[in-house]
């Protein structure tokens, strides 16, 4: 059984470029959420998504946005960077919003 | 919408010695109360949860948090901690917001065990 996989590991972009980010289930888990962590702080939910439906979303812009595919692998792009955006992007997967998630190791992003 | 206060940002302690990481959070109807591990270059692992039930729940690495809904607190107890409990730990909240559960995690609080 494979755990969360994510990729990129490390990302630069320059301001005003988009961004996708990759994310593998746990093998039979249907829900994945998103989350960015700042330097030094909590991670904040960016939206979830259930069996390719988003089903909840934080305090993001709409240029935070998201997909899940039919094998639960999910991606989550982010439209005109801007120097903010500069974080670590978790996605963890469940088998539902109450059950245990199981957290990627991050994608690390930075914006210049 | 919901809130996490993680009070300490950081707690030292001695090996052997007790400890308390405190979490409190804004009242909601219902909720679901986790504590979270994130050892130094690894990824978040679920520590604890409190989903219904029993006030006090425990972690098989001997930590436990109680649900104290009179003070909106879910504190995260250990008896004796170890040199490899060094780690940043996060309390999070999961509440009902238009349909859906929204977990809100604390700001974190650095654990750090000297021999």
């Amino acid at each position: 059984e494979t755990g969360v996989t994510q990729s990129p590991t490390h990302l630069i972009k320059t301001r005003g470029q988009q961004v996708t980010l990759r994310c593998s289930s746990q093998s039979g888990h249907n829900t994945v959420s998103w989350y960015q962590q700042a330097l030094g702080q909590g991670p904040q939910f960016i939206f979830q998504y259930y069996r390719e439906e988003e089903n909840g979303r934080g305090n993001f812009p709409p240029r935070f946005s998201g997909l899940q595919f039919p094998n639960y692998s999910s991606e989550l792009n982010v439209n005109a960077l801007e120097l903010d955006d500069s974080a670590l992007y978790l996605c963890a997967s469940s088998l539902s919003w109450q059950e245990t998630q199981y957290f990627g190791p991050g994608t690390r992003l930075l914006v210049l | 919408a919901q809130s996490v206060t993680q009070l300490d940002s950081q707690v030292p302690v001695f090996e052997e010695a007790p400890v308390e990481l405190r979490c409190n959070y804004s009242s909601s109807v219902s909720v679901y109360l986790f504590w979270y591990v994130q050892y130094p270059n690894q990824g978040l692992q679920l520590l604890l949860k409190y989903l219904s039930g029993s006030t006090l729940v425990e972690s098989i690495n001997g930590f436990e948090a109680e649900f104290n809904k009179s003070q909106t607190s879910f504190h995260l107890r250990k008896p004796s901690v170890h040199i490899s409990d060094t780690a940043e730990y996060f309390c999070a909240v999961s509440a009902a917001s238009g349909g859906s559960y929204i977990p809100t995690f604390g700001r974190g609080t650095s654990l750090i065990v000297h021999p």
